[in-house]
């Protein structure tokens, strides 16, 4: 496809059990973020992948919360454990290039935690 | 690490009015400032961008202007449609090359 493609587009999972977000980024883009969007609320940075250096992981709330990119390309957040505050929308964005430039967002992974 | 106040959370305007949405920021540093338009139920849109090196930028109905000494930039709306109705956000790149984002505002156009 032509854009960022997010899957599943929502997630009903119980508290305590593990869940995966996955991001398919546009064909190219070797920057990749993910952000979460709780209801009514703004975008909150999770973490930055770019090329080969290490992530910036440092708006991951908690050790529960992890993600990898595999290959530069597709990449997964995983959360253990789930909380009902884990319960927002998750947003994956690609971009171009590294640096200031525009971020191309998918639709979101909405997950609920009952 | 970088701050982004954004003001007012909620706006309602009438048709063909103008909206200001108005964005602060804390590390002098910054050089780029995009704003962003997010739909219900979609991921946010690039609208307009504006890097340091400049103080105003327009895009037909929408403008946005940059005070680096003030470390405030803002979005304008002129003529308001009903279709401008949404979610929007200014975000500011950090040292490190991430978009942090503004908490949002909800604009309101009525008919």
């Amino acid at each position: 496809g032509a854009g960022v493609s997010q899957s599943p587009s929502n997630k009903v999972t119980e508290k305590g059990k593990d869940v995966e977000l996955r991001c398919d980024p546009i064909s190219g883009h070797t920057a990749l973020y993910w952000y979460r969007q709780s209801l009514g609320q703004g975008l909150e940075f999770l973490i930055y992948f770019q090329g080969n250096s290490a992530p910036d992981k440092s708006g991951l709330p908690s050790d529960r919360f992890s993600a990898e990119r595999t290959g530069g390309s597709v990449s997964t957040l995983t959360i253990q454990r789930t909380q009902q505050e884990d319960s927002a929308v998750y947003l994956c964005a690609s971009s171009l290039a590294s640096g200031p430039g525009e971020l191309f967002f998918g639709e979101g992974s909405r997950l609920t935690v009952l | 690490g970088e701050n982004v106040e954004q003001h007012p959370s909620t706006l309602s305007v009438q048709e063909g009015d103008s909206a200001v949405i108005k964005c602060t920021y804390s590390d002098s540093a910054s050089n780029y400032f995009p704003w962003y338009k997010q739909e219900l139920g979609k991921g946010p849109q690039l609208i307009i961008d504006i890097r340091s090196n400049v103080g105003e930028k327009k895009d037909q109905r929408i403008a946005v202007t940059l005070n680096k000494t003030a470390k405030h930039f803002s979005l304008h709306i002129t003529e308001t449609q009903p279709e401008d109705s949404a979610v929007y956000f200014c975000a500011v790149c950090d040292d490190t090359g991430k978009l942090i984002f503004g908490q949002g505002t909800t604009l309101q156009v009525k008919p």
